[in-house]
């Protein structure tokens, strides 16, 4: 079945304590992104990738980095978490293209950060 | 960078009624303009995009506008049903593509039976 995976699905920890989220795709795509999505503000661009050691950042990239060495995975490193970090977190890849190639999403990741 | 605004924040329509949900981007090189579903609990899911080289599309009871003067599109639905309830967030990139993709802040519909 052709899906994102991440993982953890839920995640409590405490200020400063380092973590990462995974993500993988068995879609062979080249564009892989992550969003954190927050009541009233949307989903915003943490950092995207469009393939193997190319990655950028997106609209709020302060506080996270991101690796891509395989092209089926994109973690997200939060080397000191802090409370404003907590958030849902989603990661999402899609084919590359001019269009007609919509994100799929993973499954979401639930970090609070106390 | 690139702006997207969404108006309303919430929208309730009674059932069979049309829906409408208005977007506006600040970068005139922005030329692929997805719109996506979230149901409660869910995941964001495409459900229609347009290029700025087609004006309308529309897909069963859903439909996109584009005004590339304006710097505005559109989500369309009609015949509302139970199932249209959701968040949809509208979204704007450059080249027709994914890479920098920016979302608006989305619109809850309610859809009243």
């Amino acid at each position: 079945e052709a899906q994102v995976t991440q993982n953890p699905r839920y995640l409590i920890t405490v200020t400063g304590k380092k973590l990462t989220v995974t993500c993988s795709q068995n879609m062979n795509h080249e564009y892989m992104s992550w969003y954190r999505q927050d009541p009233g503000l949307g989903l915003r661009q943490i950092y995207y990738s469009m393939n193997v050691e190319v990655t950028d950042k997106g609209d709020v990239p302060e506080g996270y980095k991101v690796s891509r060495k395989e092209k089926r995975n994109f973690p997200l490193i939060l080397e000191s978490p802090s409370p404003n970090q907590t958030s849902l977190y989603f990661c999402a890849s899609s084919s590359s293209g001019t269009g007609g190639y919509g994100y799929t999403f993973g499954s979401g990741t639930r970090l609070t950060v106390v | 960078g690139e702006n997207v605004e969404q108006h309303p924040s919430t929208l309730s329509v009674q059932e069979g009624d049309s829906a409408v949900i208005k977007c506006t981007y600040s970068d005139s090189a922005s030329n692929y303009f997805p719109w996506y579903k979230q149901e409660l609990g869910k995941r964001p899911q495409l459900i229609i995009d347009i290029r700025s080289n087609v004006g309308e599309k529309k897909d069963q009871r859903i439909a996109v506008t584009l005004n590339k003067t304006a710097k505005h599109f559109s989500l369309h639905i009609t015949e509302t049903q139970p199932e249209d309830s959701a968040v949809y967030f509208c979204a704007a990139s450059r080249n027709f593509g994914n890479e920098k993709l920016t979302f608006g802040t989305g619109t809850r519909l309610t859809i009243i039976p």
